[in-house]
């Protein structure tokens, strides 16, 4: 599976769009980006997927480069119970389940 | 709503006794992982099995082992703790799509 990199912190203001990157430029063509996030003291929670279409649930907004070699995790309306640590996986999606999570990126949402 | 629960929250054992954690899915999912976290480490995965009577080494098998008698239920063993193994433990299940179910982790502290 593709290494991720991922900025260590972020912070942002309540009420504004979180704008998390992911670079991921050694993703093979049959790898998804996936973003999962976890919140203090709990485990960690699925947000969305893609593997090369921009993509959009009722949580977030995920937008691909067309050479898939970066990402965008946009959470339109940040509240404060978006702080969280953030993590961007790439992996295939075939053969065994498993996700191998990074050190991901601690946002920080400022009332 | 798919339901993981672990049997502990926080369990505190002596260093060479044989710990038991267990896990619980309420969603007949066919995979079913344990993941360790320790800071600055993000997740690493232990073992994760796609069937009952059926597990795969992840990443950092060594000084565990796993059993899953029942499609509902997976236990990871630690068959003689040592103080190395003091972690946040955390289960998952998943079916073949693309979304890991977490449970919220069991703080396991070996003295």
């Amino acid at each position: 599976d593709a290494k991720t990199t991922q900025p260590t912190s972020m912070d942002c203001a309540e009420g504004r769009a979180a704008n998390l990157p992911c670079n991921h430029s050694t993703i093979s063509g049959n790898e998804y980006v996936y973003w999962y996030r976890q919140i203090h003291s709990q485990g960690p929670q699925y947000i969305i997927h893609g593997l090369k279409n921009n993509e959009t649930n009722e949580m977030a907004s995920l937008i691909i480069t067309e050479d898939r070699k970066s990402s965008t995790l946009i959470l339109p309306h940040a509240t404060l119970r978006d702080t969280a640590v953030y993590y961007c996986i790439v992996r295939a999606d075939f053969g065994n389940e498993k996700l191998t999570f990074g050190t991901g990126t601690r946002l920080t949402i400022i009332p | 709503d798919v339901k993981v629960t672990q049997s502990s929250r926080y369990l505190v054992k002596r260093t060479g006794e044989k710990v038991f954690l267990e896990c619980v899915q309420d969603m007949d999912h066919e995979n079913m992982f344990w993941y360790r976290q320790d800071p600055g480490l993000g997740l690493r995965l232990i073992y994760f099995s796609y069937d009952v009577k059926m597990k795969e080494k992840g990443d950092i098998p060594e000084g565990y082992s796993v059993s899953r008698e029942k499609k509902e239920r997976f236990s990871l063993i630690l068959e003689s703790a040592s103080t190395n193994q003091t972690s946040m433990y955390l289960c998952a299940s998943s079916l073949r799509v693309h979304e890991q179910y977490f449970g919220p982790g069991t703080r396991l502290t070996v003295t």
